[in-house]
């Protein structure tokens, strides 16, 4: 049963673009959500992340907004560039375990010139 | 540069054959993990290791077996391969066991069972 549901499945924006990727959680056991980023043939690698002591964390160019009454979070990556391509997971505590995540099914972003 | 270093990037294998996969690390983390991650899917985790203190997964196959002789090193056993085991698997490390601790990834190892 998958937990942490995220979309869009995949998106295509234009250099300078924004893009929006959402996620949204059951329950947890711990409040930390981050968000890791994976070029093709690459292991994923932290982005960024967030406690929910703060609705909003930035970056440079990449946010992420927290909502815990809605218990949703999104990511928001401002004037997106072609680098940026790349598949994005959002992850959330597991509900029984404080020590593991859970992945989102992941966003392919694609940034076209 | 410290690192998770992931052998073979491909490895093909035969049904049923026996296959190994090795992680090492140079990052000296408490923590070793392995993941299964099939095309287009988020990460699974298989298993971990807290030192040498084993953390398997409920849902993890009997067919998957791991071994971590020392810190920098964790093995995936995989004993007998369907076509179904198929995938990409990355080992992943972190300082300690919670989860604001991040997780550094190896960039993975793809099998293909024929």
């Amino acid at each position: 049963q998958q937990q942490v549901k995220q979309s869009p499945q995949s998106l295509i924006v234009q250099k300078g673009g924004i893009s929006i990727i959402n996620c949204a959680y059951e329950n947890t056991a711990f409040d930390y959500f981050p968000w890791y980023q994976q070029f093709p043939g690459k292991g994923p690698a932290l982005l960024i992340a967030i406690r929910p002591d703060v609705s909003e964390k930035k970056e440079g160019r990449f946010t992420i907004s927290f909502n815990k009454s809605a218990k949703q979070f999104s990511l928001h990556i401002m004037d997106s560039q072609p680098g940026d391509s790349a598949t994005y997971f959002c992850a959330a505590p597991a509900p029984d375990s404080w020590g593991k995540l859970q992945f989102g099914a992941g966003t392919q972003v694609v940034v076209t010139p | 540069d410290a690192m998770v270093i992931q052998n073979p990037r491909y490895q093909v294998t035969q049904f049923g054959k026996p296959v190994t996969l090795s992680c090492s690390q140079t990052l000296n983390h408490n923590v070793m993990y392995w993941y299964q991650q099939k095309s287009s899917q988020a990460p699974k985790l298989l298993f971990h290791y807290y030192d040498k203190d084993f953390n398997n997964e409920a849902d993890t196959p009997d067919n998957f077996q791991s071994r971590r002789p020392n810190t920098s090193f964790c093995f995936l056993d995989i004993r007998s391969p369907g076509l179904g085991d198929a995938a990409m698997y990355l080992c992943a490390t972190s300082r300690e066991s919670g989860v604001n601790s991040p997780l550094h990834f190896g960039n993975g190892t793809r099998l293909t069972v024929t």
